[in-house]
C-alpha cells in the first residue's frame, strides 16, 4: 500500500541553524500538509499546498518558515532559523483531491526535530 | 472546548474490555476522523466518518457521529495490549477543504 514517507527520522540542529525536512507524499496525491506536534501536545496544522502555492497556513507557519515542491515527488519543509521552541514532531500529509471531501488525509511517520 | 476535543484525557481498562473515548467539536464539519498514535510515533488513520452517516465500523471499531450534539464516539472492542495508544479525532470545517484540527487526544492504557 502506498504511503507517504519522511527523511530524516530525527533532526538535531543548533538554534539559528537553517533545516530542511522532506517528505514523499503518495505518487497520485495533490494536496499536500505540514503539521506537527511538541511533545505532549496535539497536533497543529502549519501549512496546506496544492497545485504549487500555499493554500491555507497558521499563525505558526510565519516568515520562518517556507515549502516546496521542488521536483514532481518531493514536499519540503525549510525552517530559516531554528528556535528552541521549533523542538517538535513534523508530519507531512497528503490528501487525493479536495474536490469530493470525503477523502483522508494520509500521514508520513513524522521528523522529530530537536533544537539545541 | 476546542474544536475536536476527546474525552476522557485517559483511559486505563482490561484486557479484553470496550474502550469508549468520545470527541466535541463545535463548527459544522464535512467528515470527522480517528487517528491512533504510538507513542513518539507516527500517525495512523483509523476510520473517516463523514457528515451525512452516523455509524460506521471497521473491524473491531465503531464510531458515531451526532452531528445535532457535535460529537463522535469511538469504540475499541475486546481491547488488546497492542491497542494502548493514544487516539485523536480530526474535524475539518465545512467551509474550508483544507486543514483538519486535531484534539489533544485520549491517552488509552490496555491493562493486561
Amino acid at each position: 500500500e502506498p504511503e507517504v514517507t519522511q527523511t530524516p527520522s530525527h533532526q538535531v540542529t543548533q538554534m539559528g541553524q537553517e533545516v530542511i525536512l522532506r517528505c514523499v507524499p503518495i505518487s497520485n496525491h495533490l494536496y499536500f500538509y505540514w503539521y506537527r506536534q511538541i511533545l505532549g501536545q496535539k497536533v497543529e496544522f502549519l501549512v496546506s499546498f496544492y497545485n504549487n502555492e500555499i493554500s491555507e497556513k497558521s499563525e505558526i507557519f510565519d516568515d520562518q518558515f517556507s515549502v516546496e515542491r521542488p521536483d514532481g515527488s518531493n514536499f519540503t519543509l525549510k525552517i530559516r532559523s531554528t528556535k528552541l521552541e521549533d523542538s517538535a514532531m513534523y508530519f507531512c500529509a497528503s490528501k487525493r483531491r479536495a474536490l469530493v471531501r470525503d477523502y483522508e488525509q494520509y500521514f508520513g511517520p513524522g521528523t522529530r526535530l530537536t533544537v539545541t | 472546548s476546542q474544536q475536536g476535543e476527546e474525552d476522557p484525557q485517559a483511559l486505563s481498562i482490561q484486557e479484553g474490555e470496550n474502550a469508549t473515548m468520545n470527541c466535541s467539536y463545535k463548527t459544522s464539519i464535512n467528515n470527522l476522523q480517528w487517528y491512533r498514535q504510538n507513542s513518539g510515533r507516527g500517525l495512523v488513520h483509523l476510520i473517516l466518518i463523514r457528515s451525512n452517516e452516523r455509524e460506521k465500523h471497521s473491524g473491531r471499531l465503531r464510531v458515531t457521529l451526532d452531528t445535532s450534539k457535535k460529537s463522535s464516539s469511538l469504540l475499541i472492542t475486546a481491547s488488546r495490549a497492542a491497542d494502548t495508544a493514544s487516539y485523536f479525532c480530526a474535524t475539518d470545517n465545512i467551509d474550508r477543504d483544507d486543514k483538519i484540527i486535531f484534539g489533544k487526544g485520549t491517552r488509552l492504557h490496555i491493562l493486561p
